[in-house]
């Protein structure tokens, strides 16, 4: 498994409050992935990077923002929660190959309630 | 825009007896496309993918899946369920580009119960 660490785990918070999570990767990959789980949607895309300090978004931005100053860490915002985004929020990392291209290895996930 | 359907929310199975997963897209062009399993409490493991050639694949796990072109699918099967078989299956598809699997957009899912 890729070395792939989500903090914290679980996390309850107040409307409005901001709240950062963390995905922390040691396998030096090149594309880091933040998506949001949700009955019946499956998972949605909220914001990717593909280099330190490189990001865009998916297709759930709103709400949301992201840095990457290190390789190893990339971090998902919420600058004032709604209940709206209570979720689970699934980090994924990936590297880069030839050919037919490279998997998306993810976290365990961080379980958020919004309270 | 893409999408994934996964028609089965839910689906119950007999241990040992055959499973079947069904999945269409919606996309533009010929996909890059994946089946990926939630244990409960747990992240997605990749099962098997397809990007192009025999349109019959082999994942982990004893599953299989047959891309259709003429019909958007990507059905996955297993021959003999086990009951650790029991979780979420989502079927995903990604842009045809290098790296592979960027971006991708994931069906809601069917959850799998295995009886004994």
């Amino acid at each position: 498994d890729a070395g792939i660490t989500q903090s914290p785990r679980h996390k309850v918070t107040e409307t409005g409050t901001p709240v950062t999570l963390r995905c922390h990767q040691t396998e030096n990959h090149r594309y880091m992935y933040w998506y949001r789980q949700d009955p019946g949607h499956g998972l949605r895309l909220i914001h990717y990077s593909y280099g330190v300090k490189d990001t865009d978004k998916g297709e759930v931005s709103d709400g949301y923002s992201v840095s990457r100053s290190k390789t190893e860490d990339f971090l998902l915002t919420l600058e004032s929660a709604t209940s709206s985004q209570t979720s689970v929020y699934f980090c994924a990392t990936q590297g880069v190959s030839r050919g037919s291209g490279s998997d998306q290895y993810f976290g365990a996930g961080t379980r958020l309630s919004v309270l | 825009a893409q999408s994934v359907t996964q028609p089965d929310i839910h689906i119950t199975v007999s241990e040992g007896a055959s499973l079947e997963l069904r999945c269409n897209y919606s996309y533009g062009a010929t996909p890059y496309l994946f089946w990926y399993v939630q244990s409960p409490g747990q992240g997605l493991q990749l099962l098997l993918k397809y990007f192009s050639g025999d349109t019959l694949v082999q994942g982990i796990k004893g599953f299989e899946a047959e891309f259709k072109r003429s019909q958007s699918s990507f059905n996955l099967r297993k021959p003999s369920v086990h009951w650790s078989d029991a979780a979420e299956y989502f079927c995903a598809v990604g842009p045809p580009d290098v790296p592979a699997g960027n971006k991708l957009t994931f069906g809601g899912g069917t959850r799998v119960l295995v009886k004994p």
